[in-house]
């Protein structure tokens, strides 16, 4: 079983649907982050969050939107998706960042179509 | 822009074989290098961490090797067993000047341990 818990496992949404990923640790990590995996691909980076606030954006589209409430959730609001859109959505902690960062610790991800 | 190489692709050895999986990065300014595996359909999960001033780290019948200046890292494993079939993937962890950094992800290498 995985430290790092992602609800729901499996979401099937429309194009004009407004949905929400959820990720939660209580590992005591200070950094959160989100990726995105296409099927027989690597994860790519979409956010990161050091302390709470948002350190790294890889000009993901408007569409996705994250939220880190405190240090043990996160959050990726979902809105006016496309289809392209549909991947698993994996979210990982580390107790750190940076220099001397830690391992990350991935959830199981949320299977996402967007039909 | 930091690249990550993974060879083989893919790998298919009878049970038992010691096997070496190759990592190559282009960018030697890292903090660290992970391997993970996945199962599919899951999440990630944290085999080893080589952090930048280190040559290798050992958990069980897994050994990972690290040359920064080379750019390159090699995942040995021992032994091998029908359950260590999985998608293993190498990343690192660039040096932007602190904070919290996201994963530069390989492609993979899908192995398959016959019985």
């Amino acid at each position: 079983d995985t430290e790092v818990t992602q609800t729901p496992k499996h979401l099937v949404m429309g194009m004009t649907n407004k949905k929400s990923l959820k990720c939660e640790q209580h590992m005591g990590h200070r950094a959160m982050y989100w990726y995105k995996q296409k099927a027989k691909k690597p994860p790519e980076l979409m956010f990161v969050y050091s302390y709470e606030k948002l350190s790294i954006n890889e000009s993901v589209p408007s569409r996705f939107s994250p939220e880190c409430p405190n240090s043990s959730l996160l959050n990726l609001h979902l809105h006016a998706l496309q289809p392209e859109d549909s991947a698993l959505y994996l979210c990982a902690s580390s107790l750190t960042g940076g220099p001397f960062s830690s391992p990350l610790h991935f959830g199981n991800g949320t299977r996402l179509t967007v039909t | 822009k930091q690249e990550v190489t993974q060879i083989p692709a893919a790998l298919s050895v009878p049970e038992g074989e010691n096997l070496v999986l190759n990592c190559s990065f282009t960018d030697s300014a890292i903090y660290n290098l992970q391997w993970f595996r996945q199962d599919p359909g899951k999440g990630l999960t944290s085999l080893l961490l080589i952090q930048s001033s280190q040559r290798e780290q050992t958990s069980g019948r897994l050994n990972a090797s690290l040359d920064k200046s080379s750019g390159r890292s090699t995942l040995y494993i021992a032994a091998s067993q029908p359950g260590d079939s999985a998608t293993y993937l190498c990343a690192v962890t660039q040096s932007t000047g602190g904070g919290a950094d996201g994963l530069t992800f390989g492609k993979g290498t899908h192995l398959i341990i016959q019985p």
